[in-house]
């Protein structure tokens, strides 16, 4: 059975910091890796996804993450954060041999300070 | 030109009603879902169904009814709603299993309250 965990729930942060949000699963095989952002009140929006290749992987609003099967780890990393990037954040694992279902973490909390 | 919709998205009702939730995509994906985030944005799987047929099924009571009409619609019934059903339900699609990149593009959710 695959699953994920998030170690922190929140995590605060200052306008212009770096951020690090912390991802471990456990699968396996070498599973697809997700990260996913909800704003308050919207729906789930793909930042990044890793399934093969280069273990660092880059997406959208600046935001990278890198795949360490060492450590079956998947952290996601901005250098420098918006105010708009407060948001709910989940990591999730998916694998063909589950039918490709998403199995999430129970998501990080960031907020921003100016 | 949304990937992904559903209908309604905010739904309030009261206990022991029944209530359908509708999905559509048009991203041409065989394989659609239903995900479940209860109060504590907990996100967890319900039903999936690849080309119009049941391939996962969550230990979800059997009040809650999925249907696939075809494979660009998968619709969810819930039947004597408790308030335990209280959540934000939300409908994915993904490419074929065995194609390469089977991202899940997700709904902007549909917010069912129970009174």
């Amino acid at each position: 059975a695959q699953s994920v965990t998030q170690p922190d729930i929140h995590i605060t942060v200052s306008e212009g910091a770096s951020l690090e949000l912390r991802c471990n699963y456990s699968y396996g095989a070498t599973p697809y890796l997700f990260w996913y952002v909800q704003s308050p009140g919207q729906g789930l929006q793909l930042l990044l996804k890793y399934f093969s290749g280069d273990t660092l992987v880059q997406g959208i609003k600046g935001f990278e993450a890198e795949f360490k099967r060492s450590q079956s780890s998947f952290n996601l990393r901005k250098p420098s954060v918006h105010w708009s990037d407060a948001a709910e954040y989940f990591c999730a694992v998916g694998a063909e041999a589950a039918g490709n279902k998403l199995t999430f973490g129970g998501g990080t909390r960031v907020l921003v300070k100016p | 030109d949304t990937a992904v919709s559903q209908t309604p998205k905010y739904l309030v009702t009261q206990m022991g009603n029944d209530k359908s939730i509708k999905c559509e995509q048009n991203l041409g994906h065989d394989t659609m879902y239903w995900y479940k985030q209860d109060s504590k944005k907990f996100l967890k799987i319900m039903f999936s169904y690849n080309n119009k047929e049941l391939i996962i099924n969550e230990t979800v009571p059997n009040r809650f009814s999925p249907k696939s009409p075809d494979k660009a619609h998968l619709n969810l019934h819930i039947n004597s709603l408790e308030l335990g059903d209280s959540a934000v339900y939300f409908c994915a699609s993904s490419p074929p299993l065995g194609q390469a990149n089977p991202e899940a593009f997700f709904g902007q959710g549909t917010r069912l309250t129970v009174v």
